[in-house]
């Protein structure tokens, strides 16, 4: 199984840049993913990861290093919209019917102030 | 974007009654999934399916049962609700392909009185 990571709140400057960090032990490594949850709302998916590096998408950037167990999604050019909350997510390769399932954090809530 | 539905988006039933919420999906995805998630709390996987006819229960102990018999269908169903299954319920679904992202649909909010 997985253990996941990341801070449970976060503030940040309309304009500015933040940077959520997720932390995770697997026995069996095959993937994370970043999502973006508004409050009410359904996740929905952000950035992949599976090799170490940085990975960009326009403002979004996520970046992964496997032998340190660590990502972190960047936010570039903060806007009031991004105001919600961050999924951390690892996929492990398992066995038996649970292989390549996603185990979720407890997520990040951040919060933009103009 | 993704094509995932649920029905129905908003649901207030008494305690006792049986409910089916429906989750269909038109891409062809393998794999579906259902989770559990309280306002502002983490998601949690209580069901589970790799194909037609798989079904798995998952992390989270749920009184729910699911069935797969279409490829695009998965409905959730509750015999006798109760205020505990007060939540709100996550459908989803991914390839078996890489990458394997999950793909959400809306969320159905049930609230058991």
């Amino acid at each position: 199984g997985q253990n996941i990571d990341q801070p449970t709140e976060m503030t940040a400057t309309e304009g500015a840049i933040v940077q959520i960090n997720c932390t995770y032990q697997t026995s069996g490594f095959n993937g994370l993913f970043w999502y973006q949850q508004h409050a009410g709302e359904a996740p929905t998916f952000l950035s992949y990861n599976v090799l170490d590096g940085l990975e960009e998408k326009g403002r979004f950037s996520s970046f992964l290093s496997r032998s340190k167990g660590y990502s972190y999604l960047l936010l570039k050019e903060l806007q009031m919209k991004d105001s919600a909350s961050y999924l951390c997510a690892v996929r492990d390769t398992g066995s038996g019917a649970g292989s390549y399932q996603l185990t979720f954090g407890k997520g990040t809530k951040l919060s933009v102030i103009p | 974007e993704a094509d995932i539905y649920q029905t129905p988006r908003y649901l207030v039933i008494g305690t006792g009654k049986k409910i089916t919420l429906e989750c269909s999906q038109t891409m062809g995805h393998d794999k579906m999934y259902w989770y559990q998630q309280d306002p502002g709390m983490e998601l949690h996987l209580i069901h589970y399916s790799y194909g037609v006819n798989s079904t798995e229960k998952g992390d989270l102990s749920s009184e729910s049962t699911v069935s797969r018999i279409r490829t695009e269908h998965f409905p959730l169903t509750l015999e006798s609700a109760r205020p505990s299954h007060t939540s709100q319920y996550l459908c989803a679904s991914s390839l078996s392909s890489f990458p394997g992202g999950q793909y959400f649909g809306p969320g159905t909010r049930l609230t058991v009185t």
